[in-house]
């Protein structure tokens, strides 16, 4: 069945260095949501993205989806201690939104 | 505006005893769903719910029940506790499934011994 890959699982920068964590299909995804989890908090969502090719920025965060609807990623510019959590990719398959394993990010100061 | 609300925020469970994780909404949400977290891994879905009177399986659905008699209710249920149940588990809702963006609780961890 449909399965999104989110690779690294793990990441550990140094603060202002950046980030990209990467989600990636074996098939055409209709849509790709991203969350945030916190150490011990619950995920929180960031962003949609349903078209193909399709960018959308929030402040230092670049959202990306591939131009066939296959790929998706998510960049953060200049970390801040405030980055750190697991970044999760989501995406529709019938009525059940499936997440990907997520990507732990870790920013030492 | 509380959100998503559930309860209990941590329990322990005995090999075999059943119990019941509330999940309540106060945004007037059709959809609601439960997912399991384990360490290192990812949300998976257990059940899911497009509006009061219907149910659904999610990935994970052995071991659980759910109901939904209301729009603002969605109880998870463990009918015999198992330690591989042990988990957190997060309560979801969004307006409706074609809006998309998931509102989570706050998590219930669940330990069984």
């Amino acid at each position: 069945g449909q399965q999104v890959m989110q690779i690294p699982q793990y990441q550990h920068v140094q603060e202002g260095e950046d980030f990209t964590t990467y989600c990636n299909s074996s098939t055409t995804l209709s849509n790709i949501q991203w969350y945030k989890q916190r150490p011990g908090g619950h995920p929180v969502f960031l962003i949609q993205l349903v078209k193909s090719g399709e960018v959308k920025k929030q402040k230092r965060l670049t959202f990306q989806f591939g131009e066939a609807k296959k790929n998706s990623s998510l960049h953060i510019t200049a970390t801040q201690t405030t980055d750190v959590g697991t970044y999760f990719c989501a995406y529709n398959a019938g009525n059940m939104l499936t997440f990907g394993g997520g990507t732990r990010l870790m920013v030492k100061p | 505006n509380a959100g998503v609300t559930q309860t209990p925020k941590f329990q322990v469970l005995k090999t075999g005893q059943s119990m019941t994780l509330q999940c309540a909404q106060d945004m007037n949400h059709e959809y609601m769903s439960w997912y399991r977290q384990d360490p290192g891994m990812g949300l998976r879905l257990i059940h899911y719910s497009v509006g009061a009177g219907i149910t659904d399986q999610g990935e994970v659905p052995n071991g659980y029940n759910v109901s939904r008699s209301t729009t603002e209710d969605f109880p998870l249920r463990l009918l015999s506790a198992a330690p591989s149940q042990t988990s957190v588990y997060f309560c979801a809702s969004s307006r409706d499934f074609a809006t998309g963006e998931l509102f989570f609780g706050e998590g219930s961890r669940l330990t069984v011994l």
